[in-house]
């Protein structure tokens, strides 16, 4: 009964560097997020994904790319990271029919650009 | 656009009850959910509010009236361990769901 999980849970890189986060969930949730967390700033939406092959922009897309092959994964890539996405980045999941309103959190990844 | 405003801190003593208002604008407004989350952790659900009214969960009942576009967290008999953030949530459109930047709770012996 994994749930939801993220890997890895810190990362250090650097300027320029290519960086995958994970993104793995076992309840084949339809409605997968990815959001990030800065002080003063809440969560704020990345990219969700409504189903395999299906994503959207939220509110921070620039500078990052999703994929959504297979239901349960959902990777987030930084293509060349920048010192402003250091941050703490959390991916969710929810379901698509009663009860659709709950997201279910990871643990979180820690992430900084040096 | 979507935006929701929070007070970014609230202060209460151990026992008391507290409100957290929350106020949003939005497109495509589904529902309010609320989120708590202690330092170091990740956010985990408490309630959510599809219609006008209140909802009770045994010591947090949450409040949403859609024609003020607001709602609140009453939080009744606080304990220390209710120490934390919480964070409202705006569900649109497709099931994107935006957050208020927190509200810090520090209870207070």
């Amino acid at each position: 009964d994994a749930g939801i999980t993220q890997s890895p849970r810190y990362k250090i890189t650097e300027t320029g560097r290519q960086v995958t986060l994970m993104c793995h969930q076992t309840w084949s949730h339809s409605y997968m997020f990815w959001y990030r967390q800065d002080l003063g700033h809440g969560l704020r939406l990345i990219y969700y994904s409504a189903a395999a092959d299906i994503t959207d922009k939220g509110e921070v897309p620039d500078g990052y790319v999703v994929s959504r092959s297979k239901t349960e994964n959902f990777p987030l890539t930084l293509e060349s990271a920048t010192r402003s996405q250091t941050s703490v980045y959390f991916c969710a999941s929810s379901d698509s029919g009663g009860g659709g309103e709950k997201l279910f959190f990871g643990s979180g990844t820690q992430l900084s650009v040096l | 656009g979507q935006s929701l405003e929070q007070p970014s801190e609230v202060t209460a003593v151990e026992g008391a009850i507290v409100q957290i208002n929350c106020t949003y604008q939005t497109s495509g407004f589904y529902g309010l959910s609320w989120y708590q989350q202690h330092d170091g952790g990740a956010p985990t659900f408490l309630s959510y509010n599809g219609l006008d009214g209140l909802e009770e969960t045994g010591r947090f009942s949450s409040f949403l009236s859609r024609s003020d576009s607001y709602g609140y967290l009453l939080l009744q008999e606080l304990q220390m361990k209710d120490s934390a953030s919480y964070f409202c949530a705006v569900r649109g459109g497709g099931f994107k769901t935006i957050f208020g930047a927190g509200t810090r709770l520090f209870v207070k012996a």
